[in-house]
């Protein structure tokens, strides 16, 4: 199949950490990212795991992939107001160059 | 990390005219570039590939004579919507990969188009 499934909306208090969710379908992929849309503006690229690595940690954001049940997610750790955006999950498929994306998840952090 | 700059930002155009949106890669050569279409509160949808000195390379649905892709250059590569439509209004987003780049793309800033 060719969906990449996130939930839509998440909502957190600051300072708690957050974590992203992401499903995916194609057992060929190879590299799978995380990006992050700001409000009018592009994609920033978060980080990115080898799909023979189980997890991945830079900083405050830690990756974790589970690739029997195709499974990605992304945690944010002491969630900030400035982490508030739109989180895309995407994966590159065997040794294609295009990137499929996720629906995307909107992050809401509260004060 | 490498930069992509889009041009315009944002765009306003009567129905039936042409516009031109660019692509730069600054600080290093795109060997490939793909441009997106994002749909509010939507994902993206990858319009086409393009490589440098060839045609480009169209996703399924995608009209070729509308949305023309040229890539004359390892730093520039543009998308004209020709005789623009309302439906045509959306938000374009363009990324590029250099030669040596086997796990990242970087994206432009995006541009706003809007069809009146």
């Amino acid at each position: 199949g060719e969906d990449v499934e996130q939930s839509l909306f998440l909502s957190v208090r600051e300072g708690d950490s957050s974590v992203i969710n992401c499903t995916y379908t194609d057992s060929s992929s190879t590299y799978l990212y995380w990006y992050k849309q700001e409000p009018g503006a592009g994609l920033q690229l978060l980080t990115y795991i080898f799909s023979n690595m189980d997890m991945k940690q830079d900083q405050r954001l830690t990756v974790l992939l589970n690739k029997k049940d195709k499974h990605l997610s992304l945690r944010i750790a002491d969630t900030q107001t400035g982490d508030s955006a739109i989180y895309f999950c995407a994966e590159r498929r065997g040794g294609g160059n295009k990137l499929t994306f996720g629906t995307g998840t909107q992050l809401k952090v509260e004060l | 990390g490498a930069v992509v700059s889009q041009h315009p930002s944002w765009v306003i155009c009567k129905s039936g005219t042409s516009v031109k949106i660019e692509c730069r890669s600054l600080d290093f050569q795109a060997t490939t570039m793909f441009w997106y279409r994002q749909f509010p509160k939507q994902s993206l949808m990858l319009m086409a590939t393009s490589n440098e000195g060839s045609k480009a390379t169209y996703e399924q649905g995608v009209e070729k004579d509308k949305f023309l892709i040229n890539h004359a250059s390892l730093t520039l590569s543009t998308l004209t919507v020709t005789s623009a439509h309302p439906e045509d209004s959306s938000f374009y987003i363009c990324s590029a990969r250099g030669l040596d780049m086997n796990t990242e793309a970087f994206f432009g800033q995006g541009t706003r188009l809007t069809v009146v």
